[in-house]
């Protein structure tokens, strides 16, 4: 059973960064590019980026409202995805989800991020 | 970038009764690869959301034969033949053609 779980979540300051990890656990995860997508509170979902798999590359895609700011990156010997976030906004304030492939065919339950002083 | 539009963005339906969710984009989503990578999604209350159908018609594992996808191009539309309760939730479309891949503005679906 394919499963992905997030962690990392939490309160941080305008500014400051914050870490997110993604465990995958149920396939090969070095044979999938794995995604983020976020969800500010009451509101739709925002694709955050994603990154291929080594065999494609191992290259990253961002949405412009992140580029610059967040890095995702992925160890595969530990079959974790990450997404590390810097110089945070309040409206990065969001549940992110980590996903599996561009087309999203799994995901996991969310991790909340708020941003706030 | 491509747009996402669909309609309506609220819709009561009456149990057993057939439903419909209109997709379109401000591009073609036919790829250059010969795909259209037209996905839906449901997003039940205080849930994750989860994929219903990918590449425009496709059913992932799971999912109930009511759910169904067509279209072509830039209009898309997913059906369910009969509502049931489980159904409630908010429905997203989401075009993987061209980047960035975006999602629909969503459409809530509740009962009557």
């Amino acid at each position: 059973e394919v499963q992905l779980v997030e962690s990392g979540g939490g309160l941080v300051q305008p500014g400051r960064s914050l870490r997110l990890s993604c465990t995958a656990s149920g396939f090969t995860f070095g044979d999938y590019a794995m995604s983020w997508v976020r969800q500010a509170p009451g509101k739709g979902l925002e694709w955050v980026g994603f990154i291929r798999s080594k065999a494609y590359g191992g290259t990253t895609e961002y949405a412009a409202s992140v580029k610059g700011r967040f890095t995702i990156s992925r160890d595969d010997s530990k079959s974790i995805a990450y997404l590390q976030m810097n110089s945070l906004k309040t409206e990065d304030t969001a549940v992110y989800y980590c996903t599996r492939r561009w087309s999203l065919d799994y995901w996991g339950q969310g991790t909340l991020v708020t941003v706030s002083s | 970038d491509v747009v996402m539009t669909q309609s309506p963005l609220s819709l009561p339906v009456t149990l057993g009764q057939p439903a419909s969710i209109s997709c379109r984009s401000s591009q073609s989503l036919v790829h250059s690869d010969g795909n259209t990578y037209l996905n839906w999604f449901q997003q039940r209350p205080g849930q994750s959301p989860r994929r219903l159908i990918y590449k425009v018609s496709n059913r992932d594992s799971g999912v109930p034969d009511r759910f169904s996808g067509s279209g072509s191009g830039t209009d898309f539309t997913l059906k369910i033949s009969r509502v049931e309760a489980e159904d409630v939730g908010v429905y997203y479309c989401m075009q993987g053609t061209h980047w960035p891949s975006l999602f629909g503005p969503g459409t809530k679906v509740d009962i009557k």
